[in-house]
């Protein structure tokens, strides 16, 4: 079974520039999450799809980030202006379903530097 | 909203020693307790979970235990060996009446396993 895939793996940009992430979750699952994993702590949930509806993007700072699920499939996520504290890797993933004890896959992450 | 405390951040261990990583948790509600192994530069991938409805789970050298009265559950990890240094975090899932769940990470504990 493929798992998830995520592009770019790394980024560099400088602040005030934008930047988007791709997300290809395992085939037919349901629900897709992006998380943000700043340097010595744990990820941290920005939005929550189910198909291609949101479900939970209550610590996404809107002003800044956007993020879409066309087609139920593949997402993307969208920084724009970056600033220097959006410096953290971009973990895509995905489940089956969507509901208490869901298993979620990773995908491998976006190194993102602004700065 | 959930809040997941874990200790210690930091854990050195010989081979052969057993390693045990500590959870608490907020949300009386969480129901679905997973367990992730992060190695460095790589994703996270589940290494055993327990659902509130069980004390105990075991996998081979890994075992899970849950005190819902408590909100407390850890990670025991017996007979360690090189290759279990990463990161290793625990979450709690916070689902909602809709129907939705939503995985709160704690800070992580790096563990070092010297040969």
């Amino acid at each position: 079974e493929a798992g998830v895939a995520q592009s770019p793996r790394y980024k560099i940009i400088e602040k005030r520039q934008s930047v988007a992430f791709w997300c290809n979750p395992i085939s037919g699952h349901a629900t897709l999450y992006w998380y943000q994993q700043i340097l010595g702590q744990g990820p941290k949930l920005l939005i929550q799809f189910q198909n291609n509806g949101v479900v939970d993007d209550s610590q996404l700072p809107k002003d800044r980030f956007s993020a879409e699920r066309l087609k139920g499939v593949d997402s993307t996520l969208k920084i724009q202006p970056a600033k220097l504290e959006d410096s953290a890797v971009y973990l895509c993933a995905s489940s089956l379903l969507w509901g208490r004890g869901e298993t979620q896959y990773f995908g491998p992450g976006t190194r993102l530097l602004v700065l | 909203g959930e809040n997941v405390e874990q200790h210690p951040s930091t854990l050195s261990v010989q081979e052969g020693d057993s390693a045990v990583i500590k959870c608490t948790y907020s949300d009386s509600a969480s129901n679905y307790f997973p367990w992730y192994k992060q190695e460095l530069g790589k994703r996270p991938q589940l290494i055993i979970d327990i659902r509130s409805n069980v004390g105990e789970k075991k996998d081979q050298r890994i075992a899970v235990t849950l005190n819902k009265t408590a909100k407390h559950f850890s990670l025991h990890i017996t007979e360690t060996q090189p290759e279990d240094s990463a990161v290793y975090f625990c979450a709690a899932s916070n689902g909602m009446n809709s129907g939705y769940s939503t995985l709160t990470f704690g800070k992580g504990t790096m563990l070092l396993v010297s040969p």
